[in-house]
C-alpha cells in the first residue's frame, strides 16, 4: 500500500489563482518531500520539510506539515501556465522513498 | 537536466524479448534507485543500491527483473522474457545517503518501455 496519498487527484485553476494540494501518510517520518513531474518527463524535487518543521517556503511554494495529523499541504501562489504538472508527495519511512499517486494540476491561461 | 541520464529514452520490444536499460547517476551520489511508473500513478519503488550493494528489492520485482551496479557508478536494469504488463516508464534516481543534510532524489528522464 502507498505511504502517501494526495488530494485532490486533479485540480484545474485559472492562471494567477492559488493551488493547494494535500498529502496524507501513514507511518512516522523524518521528512516529507514534494516533487513535480511535467508530462512524460522525470520528477523534479521541489522542497523537503523535516519532521520538526511546521512550515517552509521556497519562492511561490509554501509547504506545511502536521505530524499529529500525518498530513502535509503544498500551496502554489500566483499560479502560471508553466505550473501545469503532476505533483507528488514522498516519504522515506525506511530509506525506501514511497510516492503517492499524485495531484494533476492544470493551470488555464 | 538534473545530471542523471538514462538510455535508451524509448524502447519498443516484442513480448518474450529481453531488454536492458542503463542509468548514469550524479557522480558523487552513492545511492541509486529504480522506479516503475504507469500512467496516472506515482513512481513505484523497485530496488536501490548504496554504492555497489543492492540493499532492497521490492516484491514487485519478479525473478525476470535484475539490476546491477557493478562499480558503484552506473546501473543496469534487465527485464527478461518481457510481458505486456511490463510496459511502463522506468525511472532512475540518485541521491546522497540518508542522514545527509539533504536527501532529495535527482531523477533521470526515464526510459519508456512498450511491449507489443
Amino acid at each position: 500500500s502507498q505511504q502517501g496519498e494526495e488530494d485532490p487527484q486533479a485540480l484545474s485553476i485559472q492562471e494567477g489563482e492559488n493551488a493547494t494540494m494535500n498529502c496524507s501518510y501513514k507511518t512516522s517520518i523524518n521528512n516529507l518531500q514534494w516533487y513535480r513531474q511535467n508530462s512524460g518527463r522525470g520528477l523534479v524535487h521541489l522542497i523537503l520539510i523535516r519532521s520538526n518543521e511546521r512550515e517552509k517556503h521556497s519562492g511561490r511554494l509554501r509547504v506545511t506539515l502536521d505530524t499529529s495529523k500525518k498530513s502535509s499541504s503544498l500551496l502554489i501562489t500566483a499560479s502560471r501556465a508553466a505550473d501545469t504538472a503532476s505533483y507528488f508527495c514522498a516519504t522515506a519511512p525506511n530509506d525506501k522513498v514511497i510516492f503517492g499517486p499524485g495531484t494533476s494540476l492544470s493551470v488555464i491561461p | 537536466d538534473t545530471g542523471v541520464s538514462q538510455d535508451p529514452r524509448h524502447k519498443i520490444t516484442k513480448r518474450g524479448q529481453n531488454v536492458t536499460f542503463r542509468c548514469d547517476p550524479i557522480s558523487e551520489h552513492n545511492r541509486l534507485y529504480w522506479y516503475r511508473q504507469t500512467l496516472g500513478q506515482g513512481p513505484e519503488f523497485l530496488t536501490y543500491f548504496q554504492n555497489e550493494a543492492q540493499l532492497e528489492k521490492s516484491r514487485l520485482l519478479s525473478d525476470r527483473f535484475s539490476a546491477e551496479r557493478p562499480k558503484g557508478s552506473f546501473s543496469t536494469l534487465e527485464i527478461q522474457r518481457t510481458e505486456q504488463g511490463d510496459s511502463a516508464m522506468y525511472l532512475c534516481a540518485s541521491s546522497l545517503a540518508a542522514g545527509t543534510p539533504t536527501y532529495e532524489q535527482y531523477f533521470g528522464p526515464g526510459t519508456r518501455l512498450t511491449v507489443t
